[in-house]
């Protein structure tokens, strides 16, 4: 299985850019970069997904390298309810109902 | 639907006894999928059940353990004899089909063998 390397931990003032990194140089050309994140006692959250070209939703944006052997995560402006786990996530496409989740990144909001 | 309900959200289990957890998927998923994150460590797939049937449990311990997904009701895993180690978040989480592209998690029940 291709895997995901990520910072233990990132610290962030409210409301300013959060960037969160993500080694893949395993990936494969169809594995799907997938982004969960999980607050404090809660399960985890889907964030974005993609597979070659950047990606925006409501909650964050999703940058990925042409050579897809690295991804970034980015919380336009973070508040205090974006404190959380950062987990980067490669979809396997065989048995892509297993997620498999690291460590993550420990994302702390500071007021 | 609030969506993915588990239940309880903490257990308190003794060492030989037997823990019971219970995922009721959203409303019209019928795919649910187990994960268990020991303290300090990230999510570990256990089982993907449909209705009815067993799809894959490559995850899960090959003793003590077991999940069902029956026609009427929630998903059920099923801890047998637990033992100290058992102690964990048991995470659930549906989706509409099998490839979905994303997956709705439960906040999960938290287990401690005393």
């Amino acid at each position: 299985d291709a895997k995901t390397t990520q910072p233990n931990s990132m610290e962030s003032n409210e409301e300013e850019p959060v960037h969160l990194p993500c080694n893949h140089s395993t990936i494969s050309g169809t594995d799907y970069i997938h982004w969960y994140r999980q607050l404090p006692s809660q399960g985890p959250e889907y964030v974005i997904h993609g597979l070659t070209s950047n990606v925006n939703n409501r909650m964050a944006s999703l940058a990925i390298a042409e050579d897809r052997k690295s991804s970034t995560l980015i919380l336009h402006r973070a508040t205090l309810r974006d404190a959380a786990v950062y987990y980067c996530i490669l979809r396997d496409p065989v048995d892509d109902y297993k997620l498999s989740f690291g460590a993550g990144t420990t994302v702390t909001v500071r007021a | 639907n609030a969506g993915v309900m588990q239940n309880p959200r903490h257990l308190v289990r003794r060492r030989g006894q037997e823990a019971r957890l219970r995922c009721s998927p959203m409303k019209g998923h019928s795919h649910v999928y187990w994960y268990r994150q020991l303290p300090e460590e990230g999510l570990k797939f256990m089982v993907y059940l449909q209705k009815e049937n067993i799809i894959d449990e490559s995850g899960m311990p090959k003793e003590r353990f077991s999940a069902e997904f029956p026609k009427e009701g929630p998903s059920i895993l099923r801890i047998q004899q637990v033992v100290r180690g058992d102690s964990a978040a048991y995470f659930c989480a549906s989706s509409l089909s099998g490839t979905g592209v994303s997956y709705t998690f439960g906040s999960g029940t938290r287990l401690t063998v005393v």
